[in-house]
This record gives structure tokens, C-alpha cells and sequence, in this order.
């Protein structure tokens, strides 16, 4: 079964400061990465995914997210946190189960951001 | 395209009147999923749809849900009767059936049970 973990409900960082959002996920086969925003009273938008290629992924907005095998892991970061960024960030690995495709969710991590 | 389309934006009832929430997918779309986000409980999946035909919904948290999608362009989602603890904001998503595929979200429904 496949599932993903987001470690950290709220992550607290100074405006101009790095933003990492951790994301480990368990998946038996290959997997399909996604990270997406929400922000305050809007619905969900895709930040940036990864397929198969390149491990290092860029998103909108200066974010990104390194797909590491080993570690199990597609923590998302960016070098330099504006007071835009605030907002809840989730993470969620592609399933295939009994022959249908759906995402399943991490339990997100809302993103403050210190003036 | 237009995205994902749901209406009402915002729903205010009294308990015990019937809601129903509608979706309007993304034309070429054939999976449809139907998320219900809380405060307490997060984002959590309801339903969901695979060319019209509902596939899982273990997620529907009682009979009083109830989720159909009569062609490939429109689904509800109704609640019969409502009760204060089914205030949410409902999110209708759409994507297509291969590997790799995101969902698209639409804006939300935010109902509010009196």
C-alpha cells in the first residue's frame, strides 16, 4: 500500500529564509510525486510533480523538490521565503489500486512566514 | 478551458434541509473525486468516479451522502438531511485515468449547517 508522510502539521520561517517542507512517502512500485498549494480560501493547485526523468523538479513560484529514492523522500524547498508563500502545502504519491488511478493525500503542513 | 467548476460557492442552511453541492468536470476528464476539508480532519476523500461509474466510496461518512454523476460533464454531491457537523468546504477534482495524471481542483463549496 502506498502512503505518504509530511513531517511538521506548521512550519514557522523568517521572511528571506529557506523553506523546507519534508514529504517521505512508501510506495511498492515506481512512484509519481506531487506537491500542492493551497491558499487561504481557494482550492488546491498543483506546485509541481515528479515523473521519471531528472530527480531535481521546479515548480511555480521558486519552489522545488529533489526525488530521492533512497531515502524515500521529495521534500520541497525554496531559498527564499516571501510573505506570498504563506499557505498550506500537501504532499501526495499516484496510486493504482484495483485498477483505478487516484492520488493519496499527506496530512499537509501549513507554511507561516515571520515578518 | 474553464477548470473545474463547482456551485454554489458558498451554501448556508438549517439543519435538517436537503444540500446539494454541483461539479462541472474538466472536458476529457474521465475521473472524478469528490474531497470533503475540516479543520479536524484535514482533507479527506469522499468519492470517486471513473467514466460515470462510482468506483469507491467508503470515504462517504454516512448514508445521508449520497454522490452521483448522470454524464461525463456534471456530478452532485447531496446531503440528506444535513446536520452542523457536515460544515465543510467541499472540493469537486478532476484528472485523467493514466500514470503520473494531476488532479485539477475547482474553488470550493463552503457550507455552513446551522
Amino acid at each position: 500500500a502506498q502512503s505518504v508522510t509530511q513531517l511538521g502539521s506548521h512550519v514557522s520561517v523568517s521572511e528571506g529564509a529557506l523553506v523546507l517542507l519534508r514529504c517521505n512517502y512508501s510506495s511498492s512500485v515506481p512512484p509519481y510525486l506531487f506537491w500542492y498549494v493551497q491558499y487561504p480560501n481557494q482550492g488546491l493547485q498543483l506546485l509541481l510533480k515528479y515523473t521519471t526523468g531528472a530527480t531535481l523538479v521546479k515548480g511555480i513560484n521558486g519552489f522545488e523538490a529533489e526525488f530521492k529514492k533512497s531515502e524515500t523522500s521529495f521534500h520541497l524547498t525554496k531559498p527564499s521565503a516571501h510573505m506570498s508563500d504563506a499557505a498550506e502545502y500537501f504532499c501526495a504519491v499516484s496510486g493504482f489500486m484495483d485498477s483505478n488511478y487516484q492520488l493519496i493525500w499527506g496530512a499537509g503542513t501549513k507554511l507561516i512566514i515571520k515578518p | 478551458d474553464a477548470g473545474v467548476i463547482q456551485s454554489p460557492r458558498h451554501e448556508v442552511t438549517e439543519m435538517g434541509q436537503e444540500v446539494t453541492l454541483r461539479c462541472k468536470p474538466i472536458s476529457g476528464h474521465d475521473y472524478l473525486f469528490w474531497y470533503r476539508q475540516t479543520m479536524m480532519r484535514g482533507l479527506e476523500l469522499l468519492i470517486y468516479f471513473n467514466n460515470n461509474v462510482p468506483i469507491d466510496d467508503s470515504g462517504m461518512p454516512e448514508d445521508r451522502f449520497s454522490a452521483k454523476m448522470p454524464n461525463a460533464s456534471f456530478s452532485t454531491l447531496k446531503i440528506q438531511p444535513s446536520e452542523p457537523r457536515d460544515s465543510a468546504v467541499y472540493f469537486c477534482a478532476s484528472s485523467r485515468g493514466r500514470p503520473g495524471a494531476e488532479q485539477f481542483f475547482g474553488p470550493g463549496t463552503r457550507l455552513t449547517v446551522l
